[in-house]
Parts: C-alpha cells; structure tokens; sequence
C-alpha cells in the first residue's frame, strides 16, 4: 500500500514569508507526528495528533509554528514569518494506534520537505 | 527523559561482511521502545526493527539483528552480509510512549 507522503518535497522561500507544508498518512493509521531534522539539532519532535486532536504540541519551538489534523488524515504544518532558523527537513510520521507502543505503533515515515529559508 | 548515544560517526564495511552500529541509552522509564531506522541519501527514514524493553528474545528482522544487553542499556545493530544499498545513515530511537528521541547517526559505507 501507499506510504506517507509529504509534499511539497522541496520548499525555498524568504524570510517573513509563511509556509506550509503537508502530510498524508498511511491509510488506517490514526497517530500522526512531525518531526524536524536540522544539522545542528538532530532530530527533534515538534508534535504528534491522535486523530484531529493534538494532546502533545511541546516540541513546536516557538508561536509562530502551527498544525492541524482534518479528518483524521492530512497534516498541515505552518510555519508563519519564517526564519533562517527554520531551516530543516521537516518529517511527518504515523502509527496505527497510541498510546500502546509495540510493534505496531512503529512510526512509518514519509520523505520529508527540504524548507530552505533565505 | 531519555538520551540515546551513538559513538561511531562513520562506519565503512566490505561487501557481504558484517557490520555492527553501537547504541547505548539513557531513561529513566521501566518500560520503553527501541527502534532502528535507516536514511539513504534519498531522506526517507526507513523502519528496520525494533526491540521491546521487557522482550526477553533478541529481535531480528531478515539481516537485521539487534543485540539488546538491558542491564548495560545498549542496542546494538548488526547487519549481516553486507550490501551496496545499505550506504545509508543508521538512527537509534527510543520511546517509552509515542516521542522518539534520536541519535546522531552513523553513516554506513559499504565497499564493493
């Protein structure tokens, strides 16, 4: 079956400007995470929904990051008067069910967004 | 919180040999998860096999193993019989819930 995907796969857009940037999760599957990948950081959690809800946003690092869950699928990530800091790939994530973890619960990812900020 | 290590920055193996990627971590937590992942150049986080903290058996998963010691907190990887397509970076995660703390990496080169 299809896997997660993200789109756009790349982004490159000015400082100030919004972004935003899109999950779709695998079929079925009712958690659904992102994730930020930057050289200086590593990999950090930004936030993680069970179905539209999103008990857990303490990894979004600032104000101006937001996301949203419809219809317990699609994921929008906004990023509002980007910054060069925000630079990074931005991977989205799911599962099949939370918050049990076992074999699956395994986080599938998708190929992620390159945001390049000018 | 929990803190996942992983020592070797690059790693370069010959073909058809194999390889083994260090992980050591760090929690508090009783009960917790353990993943492995791999990423090509291509950017995709790849799932690869995971380890259940009370799992009394070593997982495996066709050429992957992982040599999960509890007590010394390591989980290691082993990639037996080597091939071109696993030159990738390897991530050690951990969870005891639903957020996967990462390692740095280790990028895996494999040699014809």
């Amino acid at each position: 079956g299809a896997g997660v995907s993200q789109s756009p796969s790349n982004k490159v857009t000015e400082k100030g400007k919004d972004v935003e940037l899109r999950c779709d999760p695998i079929s079925g599957h009712t958690a659904l995470y992102w994730y930020r990948q930057s050289l200086g950081q590593g990999l950090e959690f930004l936030i993680y929904f069970q179905g539209n809800s999103a008990p857990d946003k303490s990894g979004l690092p600032s104000d101006r990051f937001s996301a949203e869950r419809t219809g317990g699928s699609v994921s929008t990530l906004t990023i509002q008067r980007t910054q060069q800091e925000d630079s990074a790939v931005y991977l989205c994530a799911s599962s099949f069910s939370l918050p049990l973890f076992g074999p699956t619960d395994t986080q599938y990812f998708g190929p992620g967004t390159r945001l390049t900020v000018l | 919180a929990q803190k996942i290590t992983q020592t070797q920055p690059g790693m370069f193996v010959q073909e058809k040999e194999a390889v083994t990627l260090d992980c050591t971590y760090d929690t508090s937590d009783p009960s917790y998860g353990l993943f492995w992942y791999k990423q090509p150049s291509s950017g995709e986080m790849i799932f690869l096999i995971y380890q259940g903290s009370y799992d009394q058996q070593n997982a495996t998963e066709g050429r992957y193993s992982l040599n999960f010691q509890k007590a010394r907190k390591s989980a290691n990887l082993v990639i037996s019989a080597s091939q071109l397509g696993d030159s990738a970076m390897y991530f050690c995660a951990i969870t005891p819930d639903y957020k996967l703390s990462f390692g740095a990496g280790t990028t895996v080169t494999v040699r014809a």
